[in-house]
């Protein structure tokens, strides 16, 4: 299995500030998600973040808005950047493992005012 | 393009039943199917993982079967205990190496 660690837990911002999330593994791992839950809604994913290179972005999603970085096997970190009220949601940073089990993070729940 | 769908939304059990939650999903090809759990406000939990050519999996008092040819898992919960309130996600994963798709969950209340 995989612990994932997330900072901050959650947090309160400003409209047109913005957040980095980081995302903590304690083993190397290739591929690390990082997916958007909104008020009562499921998961979206966000991105996938490859070490190395540029992360790989869903269809609604932009670098500009949400840069991803990754620097080693055991870490990553989201920007929701120029934040308005409807960015509102808990972010979860997941990882890939044998078999495909997906493990996530305890996610980071933000609010913006 | 694969959809999850999860019926109920929402469910309220007294203590000690016996409940089913109900997960499908369009296409058939799939590698695997998980469900999660997530307390409010929390992450999530990894329950059970089905590989798609398994029927079942087991976990204590949780049971989920898997017909990949009709589209549909169930997670069984044996003996209720309000500690199980959550809200269980289904999710699967398409063949290659792709992200989970996910269904938007049931919200469980076990009453006391």
């Amino acid at each position: 299995s995989a612990v994932i660690s997330q900072k901050p837990s959650r947090d309160i911002c400003q409209r047109g500030t913005s957040l980095t999330i980081q995302c903590q593994v304690d083993s190397q791992v290739t591929m690390m998600f990082w997916y958007r839950q909104q008020p009562g809604q499921s998961l979206t994913l966000i991105a996938t973040a490859n070490q190395g290179s540029e992360a790989t972005y869903e269809s609604g999603f932009v670098i500009d808005k949400f840069p991803i970085s990754r620097p080693n096997l055991t870490f990553s970190t989201l920007t929701v950047s120029n934040m308005s009220p409807e960015d509102s949601s808990i972010y979860l940073c997941s990882v890939s493992l044998y078999q495909e089990t997906q493990y996530f993070g305890p996610g980071t729940r933000l609010l913006v005012l | 393009k694969q959809e999850v769908t999860q019926i109920p939304a929402a469910l309220s059990v007294p203590e000690g039943e016996n409940l089913v939650l109900n997960c499908s999903f369009t296409d058939s090809a799939i590698y695997n199917l998980q469900w999660f759990r997530q307390d409010p406000g929390k992450g999530l939990t990894s329950l059970l993982l089905i590989q798609s050519s398994q029927r079942e999996q087991t976990s204590g008092r949780l049971n989920a079967s898997l017909d990949k040819s009709s589209g549909r898992s169930t997670l069984y919960i044996a003996a209720s205990q309000p500690g199980d309130s959550a809200t269980y996600l289904c999710a699967v994963t398409p063949p290659g190496n792709t992200p989970l798709v996910f269904g938007k969950g049931t919200r469980l209340s076990v009453i006391a």
